[in-house]
């Protein structure tokens, strides 16, 4: 069965300091990986994707990832966090067609 | 283009009480998803249609979860009776495509339910 561990349940950053969002999955079969974003009283919206493709993933608002396979990791980056960041931020793994297995979440504070 | 549509956003009921939430899937998306997130977890599914059938539903505690697509659009999820442990956000989100692993799922603002 899948699984994805989200190390950290909350981290917190200065602003313009560099964002670094832990995961790791578990998986029998490749996997396809995803990062998403939670912002207070919205619905979650999808950061970006790694379908097999390139490793290092870019997505959307600076944010990318890079898949690694040796270290069963999917870490997320950001070089410069800023305020509008903060949010709580979920790591996401399926294969096949098994479904969306998402991590506990990590919440991302941003301090000016 | 409008995103999913859910509602109520709040909903406060007693213990054995019956709820039911509503969701709008993005127009032309085949498939939607009815998720539960639990307060500091990351949400599970519970049940999966694509167009008016069920994919996936063994998540669902069907003895007293029940969930329908009609006409392969619009969707209702129902709880009767609740529980105490059923408080948490419900969630609904659609794809475009028949829910393939690399689809994109795009997700409503969730119905918060607390059960007393």
């Amino acid at each position: 069965a899948q699984s994805v561990t989200q190390l950290g349940s909350h981290v917190s950053v200065s602003e313009g300091a560099l964002v670094l969002l832990r995961c790791n999955y578990s998986s029998s079969v490749p996997p396809y990986l995803f990062w998403y974003v939670q912002y207070p009283n919205q619905g979650l919206q999808l950061l970006l994707k790694y379908t097999s493709a390139a490793t290092l993933v870019k997505g959307i608002n600076g944010f990318e990832a890079e898949f690694k396979k040796s270290e069963t990791s999917f870490h997320l980056t950001k070089p410069s966090a800023h305020m509008s960041d903060a949010a709580e931020y979920f790591c996401a793994s399926n294969s096949g067609n098994t479904p969306l297995v998402f991590g506990k979440g990590t919440r991302l504070s941003v301090i000016a | 283009e409008a995103g999913v549509a859910q509602s109520p956003r709040y909903k406060i009921i007693e213990k054995r009480q019956s709820v039911a939430f509503w969701c709008n899937p993005i127009s032309g998306h085949a498939t939607l998803y009815w998720y539960q997130q639990i307060l500091g977890q990351g949400p599970k599914l519970l049940i999966q249609f694509q167009n008016n059938g069920v994919v996936d539903d063994s998540q669902l505690p069907k003895d007293r979860f029940s969930a329908e697509r009609l006409k392969g659009v619009d969707s209702t999820l129902k709880i009767q009776p609740a529980k105490l442990e059923d408080s948490a956000v419900y969630l609904c989100a659609s794809s475009l495509l028949a829910g393939g692993s690399t689809d994109t799922q795009y997700f409503g603002p969730g119905t918060r339910l607390t059960v007393l």
